[in-house]
């Protein structure tokens, strides 16, 4: 079955330290992954996808299939970074967009 | 142009009533998404309309249910309401079914069954 993993409901990091915010997908065809973001009182809305492989806002993500993983990663952590972030599996057929259960992201001054 | 709308922002209900959430997609759009997001358990996949079809449900009762208009908007009813149905409830749509469509969310109706 086709399941998105996201281990850690709270991740707390320093302002200026090192972020990865993991996500697992299970999917036996060709996965389209995304990271979703809420930030406080906005709608939940696109942060990026993997078939672009853009940096938006310093985070990047790399698809990796042999370890069927999207992590998140940025550099260095901003306050402002500090929301909901939600990976999310798109497959053709059934299910066409599976999020994960999401990671609380705070980002301390 | 306008976003993903849901209307009502918040609705209040009583245990067995019925409740209906609407959805309007962005123009052009034809695929709607419903998901439901209770406390500490994330997106749920309810329901996905594509051209005026149910394509799919989620593991959800039947009395989850709803319908897409053939103007692409779409309601979500929720029968015989019970109190763990009180949740923010999402709707998004893309482009149309093609796999790796961005979704866009509204910004939910919040249902909360006494």
């Amino acid at each position: 079955a086709q399941r998105v993993t996201q281990p850690e409901k709270l991740l707390s990091v320093f302002k200026g330290a090192p972020v990865e915010l993991k996500c697992n997908y299970s999917y036996s065809g060709s996965p389209e992954l995304f990271w979703y973001v809420q930030y406080s009182r906005q709608r939940l809305q696109l942060l990026l996808r993997h078939i672009s492989r853009e940096s938006i806002k310093g985070f990047t993500a790399d698809l990796n299939k042999g370890e069927t993983s999207f992590h998140l990663k940025k550099p260095f952590a901003q306050e402002e970074d500090s929301a909901m972030y939600y990976c999310a599996l798109s497959t053709s057929g059934t299910y066409k967009y599976i999020f994960g259960t999401g990671t609380r992201l705070k980002v301390l001054a | 142009e306008a976003g993903v709308t849901q209307s009502p922002t918040h609705l209040i209900k009583t245990r067995g009533q019925q409740a209906t959430l609407r959805c309007s997609p962005i123009s052009g759009h034809t695929s709607v998404y419903w998901y439901q997001q209770a406390l500490g358990l994330g997106l749920q996949f309810l329901l996905w309309y594509d051209e005026g079809e149910e394509r799919n449900r989620g593991n959800f009762p039947p009395r989850f249910s709803g319908r897409q208009f053939p103007n692409y908007s779409s309601e979500l009813n929720v029968n015989a309401l019970e109190l763990e149905d009180s949740a923010l409830y999402l709707c998004a749509s893309s482009l149309d079914r093609g796999t790796g469509n961005t979704i866009y969310f509204g910004e939910g109706s919040w249902l909360t069954v006494v």
